[in-house]
């Protein structure tokens, strides 16, 4: 079946600290992926994108990798901060499947100041 | 002005109950879905919408009937309710209907006793 699964369900660092936040997905037909931040209460909040044509993207002190030969997709977050406290999924568009989000498990991601 | 807007937040119903939940996007996009998250915050779509037609049928129960009069609205009727459809619904609109970038309202918590 299709999955997309996460390494740690949790992360806790300290601020200041850069996290890195990991997921794997099965789906090989997947060719566009998303990073999402879901805070308390709030519906998931688009973090930033990439494209399978490439292997890395940068936004404003975040990063995603894609390592797609062993189905790998990471989000580094910089100078992490108390307001990145949230639970974080990354999300996969397989192309054969009209659109469709197939989300991850979600790891809840703690900043202690 | 609220891009993805879901009403109601909160839903308390009983066993047997229909109920609606309704979904307004002011962003143009022609693309619209809901998704179910239950307790351990896992996100799954259920069904999706672009430009007033049906385009994703997740097997979800057909007591779980979408309506979309126009592209910019996508309701979700819910008839005889279970306690297992307990759960944070979000209604989410992209322009890209294979999904890229969607927007999240802020989810209805609906609970079913």
């Amino acid at each position: 079946g299709e999955s997309v699964g996460l390494h740690l369900p949790t992360l806790s660092v300290q601020e200041g600290d850069n996290s890195i936040i990991n997921c794997a997905y099965s789906n090989s037909a997947s060719d566009y992926f998303i990073w999402y931040k879901q805070e308390s209460g709030k519906g998931p909040q688009f973090i930033i994108d990439i494209r399978s044509n490439m292997d890395k993207r940068q936004g404003q002190r975040v990063t995603v990798l894609l390592n797609k030969t062993v189905k790998h997709l990471s989000l580094q977050i910089a100078a992490t901060q108390p307001g990145d406290s949230a639970v974080y999924f990354c999300a996969e568009t397989p192309g054969n499947q009209g659109g469709k989000l197939i989300f991850g498990q979600g790891t809840e991601l703690s900043v202690k100041p | 002005d609220t891009a993805v807007s879901q009403t109601p937040k909160y839903l308390v119903t009983q066993m047997g109950n229909d109920k609606s939940i309704k979904c307004e996007q002011n962003l143009g996009h022609d693309t619209m879905y809901w998704y179910k998250q239950d307790s351990k915050k896992f996100l799954k779509i259920m069904f999706s919408y672009n430009n007033k037609e049906l385009i994703i049928n997740e097997t979800v129960p057909n007591r779980f009937s979408p309506k979309s009069p126009d592209k910019a609205h996508l309701n979700l009727h819910i008839n005889s309710l279970e306690l297992g459809d307990s759960a944070v619904y979000f209604c989410a609109s992209s322009q890209d209907p294979r999904g890229g970038g969607a927007f999240f309202g802020q989810g209805t918590r609906l609970t079913v006793v």
